[in-house]
């Protein structure tokens, strides 16, 4: 069975530190994904990880991918009240067919 | 703005009610996706079709019944439903196997409320 596990879970921080989301996953994957989901909304793709070593900025956050560690990395820089969601990573395989399969989720309260 | 499309964006049903979800793309994607979403969980796949055929149903109770009538359409029809299905239920489509990046893209999700 596939599993991803996500840490931390809840994650409270002031306005303009940094922070690292990180996320495991129990087998091989060709690919990673990580969502961003506001309070009763839909989940959106930030970023595609295909490949080792692979590394996405987008604005104060940046996600880097280690297969041979199976860990991916969603880091926040200087961070901001708007970035204030929760997060997802994604792992997908297709030993286990069509499927992604998401991690628990981290939910981020940026404070000013 | 997604280019997924679900109506309806709410739903209050009673649980002899039978009711549908729809969901729409036209990305020229040929998997979709229905998955569903309790507060403060990840979402959880319930049904893929790939070219328009069902490949995959994550044991899924037959009160939900998944329909694909073309390859930009995706039904959830609802029958006798119980109030621990009122969830988030979210669509979403991909390019598929031979997808250049397998990313799934969702749309806005059906809020439904079984009484």
């Amino acid at each position: 069975e596939l599993k991803v596990e996500q840490n931390p879970l809840f994650l409270s921080m002031q306005e303009g530190k940094n922070y690292t989301i990180y996320c495991n996953y129990s087998t091989t994957s060709d690919r990673l994904y990580w969502y961003r989901q506001d309070p009763g909304k839909s989940l959106e793709s930030l970023f595609v990880l295909l490949s080792n070593g692979a590394v996405k900025q987008e604005g104060r956050l940046m996600a880097s991918l280690d297969t041979k560690a199976r860990l991916s990395t969603l880091h926040i820089t200087a961070a901001v009240h708007d970035l204030s969601a929760t997060y997802f990573c994604a792992v997908y395989n297709w030993e286990y067919g069509n499927k992604l399969v998401f991690g628990a989720g981290t939910i981020l309260r940026v404070k000013s | 703005d997604t280019e997924v499309t679900q109506t309806p964006k709410h739903l209050v049903m009673g649980m002899t009610n039978k009711k549908s979800l729809k969901c729409e793309q036209h990305m020229g994607h040929r998997a979709m996706y229905w998955y569903k979403q309790k507060a403060k969980k990840p979402p959880e796949l319930m049904f893929v079709y790939s070219y328009e055929k069902l490949s995959i149903n994550e044991s899924v109770p037959s009160r939900f019944s998944p329909e694909c009538p073309n390859s930009s359409l995706l039904n959830l029809h609802l029958h006798a439903l119980q109030p621990e299905d009122s969830a988030l239920y979210l669509c979403a489509s991909s390019q598929g196997r031979a997808g250049r990046t397998g990313e799934l893209f969702f749309g806005e999700g059906s809020r439904l409320t079984v009484l």
